[in-house]
């Protein structure tokens, strides 16, 4: 089975500009999240989104925004890139829902993430 | 606000020197706490979630434990190819969503 799939792998943008991340989710998960992490940092959390709604939102300003399709695919827009959005964006996908039990096997699996650099 | 520190911030061992890895973390209400291995250039790869203090898990050199306050990685006779970041986050219960909260991880190195 795939896992989950990003793309472009790398991406080189001048400050200003805009960009869009992709994301296909592993089959069978509807749920998609986004993550940003800078070179030697943790990932930080972006959004998540859960059958096409937003069900979360971390600290990153409005010019970050995201939607989910039918598919469950995922993408993820920036606009106005700044020289510290440069960053590696991983994008997760689970079989999260929250009516469902304590224990549900919610492990969130990761793509390769996108490389971006701007500059 | 949930935080997740892990220590060492680097770890070099010789192969087949066992150790530890500590993730120490504050969280609201605990809902798990998830290792992940990162190879560089790479996403993260799943390794163990734990959901409650007491729970262990174990695969191949590695064993995950969890107390109320912490989680360790332990690491038993390591491997060249074990060398990675080692990422630890916590989830918390009763935000709707799964928002993961990671520490800087641990980059461990294990010399041949």
């Amino acid at each position: 089975d795939a896992g989950v799939t990003q793309s472009p792998t790398h991406l080189i943008k001048t400050r200003g500009q805009h960009v869009t991340l992709r994301c296909s989710p592993i089959s069978g998960h509807k749920s998609v999240s986004w993550y940003q992490q800078v070179l030697g940092q943790g990932p930080q959390f972006i959004f998540q989104y859960y059958e096409k709604e937003e069900r979360g939102r971390g600290n990153f300003p409005d010019r970050f925004s995201a939607r989910q399709f039918p598919n469950y695919s995922s993408e993820l827009n920036v606009n106005a890139l700044l020289l510290g959005d440069s960053a590696l964006y991983l994008c997760a996908s689970s079989l999260w829902d929250r009516g469902l039990g304590r224990h549900l096997n919610t492990e969130a699996f990761f793509g390769q993430g996108t490389r971006l650099t701007v500059v | 606000e949930d935080q997740v520190t892990q220590s060492p911030e680097a770890l070099r061992l010789q192969e087949g020197e066992s150790s530890s890895l500590n993730c120490s973390y504050t969280v609201s209400g605990l809902r798990g706490l998830f290792w992940y291995r990162q190879d560089p250039g790479k996403g993260p790869e799943f390794l163990f979630t734990l959901y409650s203090a007491g729970e262990e898990k174990e695969k191949e050199r590695l064993k995950a434990t969890l107390t109320k306050k912490e989680s360790f990685l332990h690491i038993t006779a390591p491997k060249p190819e074990d060398s990675a970041t080692y990422l630890c986050a916590v989830q918390a219960r009763g935000f709707g969503n799964e928002k993961l909260t990671f520490g800087t991880g641990t980059r461990l190195t294990i010399i041949p």
